[in-house]
């Protein structure tokens, strides 16, 4: 049981490039969560799913695509990355209780320079 | 929008002192607030979840309190070790998660 994991754990692009990180989770959880980790601001979400197929918009979505065709794989994509997308990417999975026994399971991390 | 902030956002203790985190929430419509802690260069790990019916949750040397119509938590660490040191988060559930900064604790052997 691997819990949440991330792909790749680092990466550096140039501004412009393109890519795309992967959330994969075992646990069958129906929710899953992106969100960046900036110094001093804690996590902000960027966007997240509430089940396969669905994609919803967090509190900072612009610059990122997101696409869940599988209920494991949570994938977010920067099309046109910018040095302001620098940053640690968490993702984050949730069983999907609706509410009150929510808690979130996360993986660990990947952290993106774009130059 | 729920703004949530902690304070301090940075403590050094030395070892085997009992020490409290604070986190606040602009909104009281919660679900659930969640403790976590992170390690550097690590992801989070979960560690107390409080209810909104609730007033607090233990675990082992760990306390969290609730009082959520004055928008507050804390989370009590007991006899600390240099072993606690670590980032902790406290986020809110009000649907969607929202964190504050955290607080970096370094205990002292």
């Amino acid at each position: 049981n691997a819990g949440v994991t991330q792909t790749p754990k680092f990466r550096v692009l140039k501004t412009g490039q393109s890519m795309t990180l992967l959330c994969a989770q075992d646990m069958n959880h129906e929710y899953m969560y992106w969100y960046r980790q900036d110094p001093g601001m804690g996590l902000r979400l960027i966007h997240y799913s509430v089940g396969e197929g669905t994609t919803a918009k967090g509190e900072v979505p612009d610059g990122y695509n997101v696409s869940r065709l599988k209920k494991q794989n949570f994938l977010l994509g920067l099309e046109s990355a910018a040095p302001s997308q620098t940053s640690v990417y968490f993702c984050a999975s949730s069983p999907g209780l609706a509410g009150k026994q929510e808690t979130q399971y996360f993986g660990p991390g990947t952290r993106l320079l774009v130059l | 929008k729920q703004e949530v902030t902690q304070i301090p956002a940075a403590l050094s203790v030395p070892e085997g002192e009992n020490l409290v985190l604070n986190c606040s929430f602009t909104d009281s419509a919660i679900y659930n607030l969640q403790w976590f802690r992170q390690d550097p260069g690590k992801g989070l790990t979960s560690l107390l979840l409080i209810q909104s019916s609730q007033r607090e949750q233990t675990s082992g040397r760990l306390n969290a309190s609730l009082d959520k119509s004055s928008g507050r938590s804390t989370l009590y660490i007991a006899a600390s070790q240099p072993g606690d040191s670590a980032t902790y988060l406290c986020a809110v559930n009000d649907l969607k998660f929202y964190f504050g900064s955290g607080t970096k604790l370094n205990v002292k052997p």
